[in-house]
């Protein structure tokens, strides 16, 4: 069974302080990885696909990286504003409906 | 560009009750995706309308149907309203390589 799980569930840091978010995948082979970032009551917001393994993407402090199991979404010097919930998703090749199966988030709180 | 667009933002509704949502993709996204986000769960996919026709659901029981029309845009329907469909409710385009953009959603309550 397809599946996604995400570390931690909560983090805490403090501004300036850099860190890893963890995503661990099972998947009948990946179609693509997805991370986004969702404010309390928002829709999710696209960060980055990820879609084979040694590959890395950048958007300002964040960057997102992908193995053949896991991937890595590192914040680099955060600011109080990256405070929010990173999700994870993959979409498998095998499935012909496109939809995506999304870890549970990692809350992230960075304090000034 | 505009973004996908959802509504209403809120919507309260008693037991029993039918709730209709609506969604309009990116334009010349033709596939749309809904989610339910309920407190404390992640994101279960719903239900999936490419080109007018719903290609796929989720295990979900058949009281969540929808519909999308020729411009693409989509309705979601619950009929027989029960206090756990209380969510957050989440329609999303999906793009040229897969990756998909989500509106700001409805948030449904039932009392």
């Amino acid at each position: 069974e397809d599946q996604v799980t995400q570390s931690p569930e909560a983090l805490r840091l403090q501004e300036g302080e850099s860190s890893s978010l963890n995503c661990s995948y099972t998947v009948s082979g990946l179609r693509g990885l997805f991370w986004y970032r969702q404010d309390p009551g928002k829709g999710p917001e696209f960060l980055f696909t990820l879609y084979s393994a040694g590959e890395e993407k950048e958007k300002e402090r964040l960057k997102a990286t992908l193995t053949k199991k896991e991937s890595f979404l590192h914040i680099t010097a955060p600011k109080p504003e990256d405070s929010a919930t990173y999700l994870c998703a993959v979409q498998a090749i095998s499935s012909n409906t496109g939809k995506l199966i999304f870890g549970q988030g990692t809350t992230l709180q960075v304090k000034p | 560009e505009a973004g996908v667009t959802q509504s209403p933002t809120h919507l309260i509704k008693t037991r029993g009750q039918q709730a209709t949502l609506r969604c309009s993709p990116i334009s010349g996204h033709t596939s749309v995706y809904w989610y339910q986000q309920a407190l404390g769960l992640g994101l279960q996919f719903l239900l999936w309308y490419d080109e007018g026709e719903e290609r796929n659901r989720g295990n979900f029981p058949p009281r969540f149907s929808g519909r999308q029309f020729p411009n693409y845009s989509s309705e979601l329907n619950v009929n027989a309203l029960e206090l756990e469909d209380s969510a957050l409710y989440l329609c999303a385009s999906r793009g040229a390589r897969y990756e998909q953009f989500f509106g700001p959603g409805t948030r449904l309550t039932v009392l």
